[in-house]
């Protein structure tokens, strides 16, 4: 493992169904972060995580969900997938001290019909 | 509150051609600044870094931004286009209080023309 891996890469999901992304790093970052890409609106931030055992919400956490059990995984978890989560997911990881650069995932390609 | 503005969805240049892409800011605090290139279907790349230490930042490929605090912008330029620079670019910002995560631009797609 090189960076960040994120799985699965791309799936179709029945609306109302649990879903969740996951998202590891083999950096030693303490910081991690949950994004979603959806066209013109460019990334926002779902949920972060500033070390494990804390995390955080961002500009859009309504029905998402993460936990933080130990430095390298950070899983995004869906309860009950709706229409408007369809979007790309990024997952991404940065040193604790600034500029907070961030190293991104391949990404996880979702469709909720 | 942090907050980025790229103006311009779409730009379009030949290949040759001057690029330069727009990016505005607004913090609070003296920012960092960055910008990302996303080729299609991929994840995010990093081309560059403003973290104080000088105005003017090259990247990789050529690019370069310049951070101009009375403006507040931190546009990305590139002497030359190549057909390999089309992709999607955004600009973003952290270093808010307590805030790590980026705050990212809607983000501007560079078409080069032959």
């Amino acid at each position: 493992i090189a960076g960040i891996t994120q799985a699965p890469t791309s799936q179709i999901l029945a609306a109302g169904r649990r879903m969740t992304l996951r998202c590891t790093q083999d950096m030693r970052h303490n910081a991690m972060y949950w994004y979603r890409q959806d066209l013109g609106l460019g990334l926002r931030l779902i949920h972060y995580s500033n070390t494990a055992g804390t995390t955080g919400k961002g500009e859009v956490p309504d029905g998402y969900s993460v936990s933080r059990a130990n430095t390298d995984d950070f899983p995004l978890t869906l309860a009950s997938a709706v229409p408007s989560q369809t979007s790309v997911y990024f997952c991404a990881s940065s040193e604790e001290a600034g500029p907070y650069e961030q190293y991104f995932g391949p990404g996880t390609r979702l469709t909720v019909t | 509150a942090q907050s980025v503005t790229q103006l311009g969805s779409h730009v379009s240049v030949s290949e040759g051609a001057l690029v330069l892409l727009r990016c505005n800011y607004s913090s609070s605090v003296p920012p960092y600044l960055f910008w990302y290139v996303q080729y299609p279907n991929q994840g995010l790349q990093l081309l560059l870094k403003y973290t104080s230490a000088a105005t003017l930042v090259k990247g990789i490929n050529g690019f370069e931004a310049e951070f101009k605090k009375s403006e507040t912008s931190f546009h990305l330029t590139k002497p030359s286009a190549h057909m390999s620079d089309a992709a999607e670019y955004f600009c973003a910002v952290s270093g808010g209080t307590g805030r790590r995560a980026l705050t990212f631009g809607s983000g501007t797609r560079l078409q080069v023309q032959p």
